[in-house]
């Protein structure tokens, strides 16, 4: 099982520049989400998906849109990029499992944005 | 907004002491769950606590909860250079359905 991968790795934009970022993973996972990590900050939710088909706000929203049309995959969208969107992406999913189970990780991918 | 505050935030030691990082949080909780997260790399779950357990451990980690203080310890006995990396805790909202990150504690083991 590759468990849960993120493409592309590092990407750099300019301002007004738009970008898609996928996750995918192998696990047949429920649910999914979007962070952003950034210094001193810990990790910061920005969209979820509790199924195909379904996307719901997080924490940090703006700026984002996702889409969940396949079980296995959940984009990240960026319309227009801000300097602000520097940052660090991760993706995660968990399967269903009860009220106690753990979130998986992907790589990251580091994004400038000029 | 963060439900969970580690402490210290940076913490350097030498190989084979013993490393103690603190979890605070503020609303009622299900479980609470600790995270490492190497340099430039995804968090692993290390180790999960249900609300009605005070502590748990897993090879030389040992986690302890209070949930009458809202607060958790992570112990990580006989450090290894391997364990450098970051610890989060995190805890689940209401419905189960996200987890909320604290800000980290970084951890320096030194050969």
């Amino acid at each position: 099982n590759a468990g849960v991968t993120q493409t592309p790795k590092f990407r750099v934009l300019k301002t007004g520049q738009s970008m898609t970022l996928l996750c995918a993973q192998d696990m047949n996972h429920e649910y999914m989400y979007w962070y952003r990590q950034d210094p001193g900050m810990g990790l910061r939710l920005i969209h979820y998906s509790v199924g195909e088909g379904t996307t719901a706000k997080g924490e940090v929203p703006d700026g984002y849109n996702v889409s969940r049309l396949k079980k296995q995959n959940f984009l990240l969208g960026l319309e227009s990029a801000a300097p602000s969107q520097t940052s660090v992406y991760f993706c995660a999913s968990k399967g269903l499992g009860g009220t106690a189970t753990e979130q998986y990780f992907g790589p990251g991918t580091r994004l400038t944005v000029t | 907004s963060q439900q969970g505050e580690e402490d210290p935030q940076a913490l350097s030691i030498q190989e084979g002491e013993n490393a103690t990082m603190n979890c605070s949080y503020k609303t009622s909780i299900n479980n609470l769950q600790w995270y490492r997260q190497n340099s430039g790399r995804g968090l692993v779950h290390l180790i999960l606590i249900r609300s009605n357990e005070r502590e748990k451990h897993s090879g030389r980690l040992r986690v302890t909860l209070d949930t009458s203080k809202k607060s958790s310890s992570l112990l990580i006995t006989a450090s290894r250079a391997a364990d450098t990396a970051s610890y989060f805790c995190a805890t689940p909202n209401t419905g189960f359905q996200k987890l909320v990150f604290g800000t980290g504690t970084r951890l320096l083991v030194s050969p």
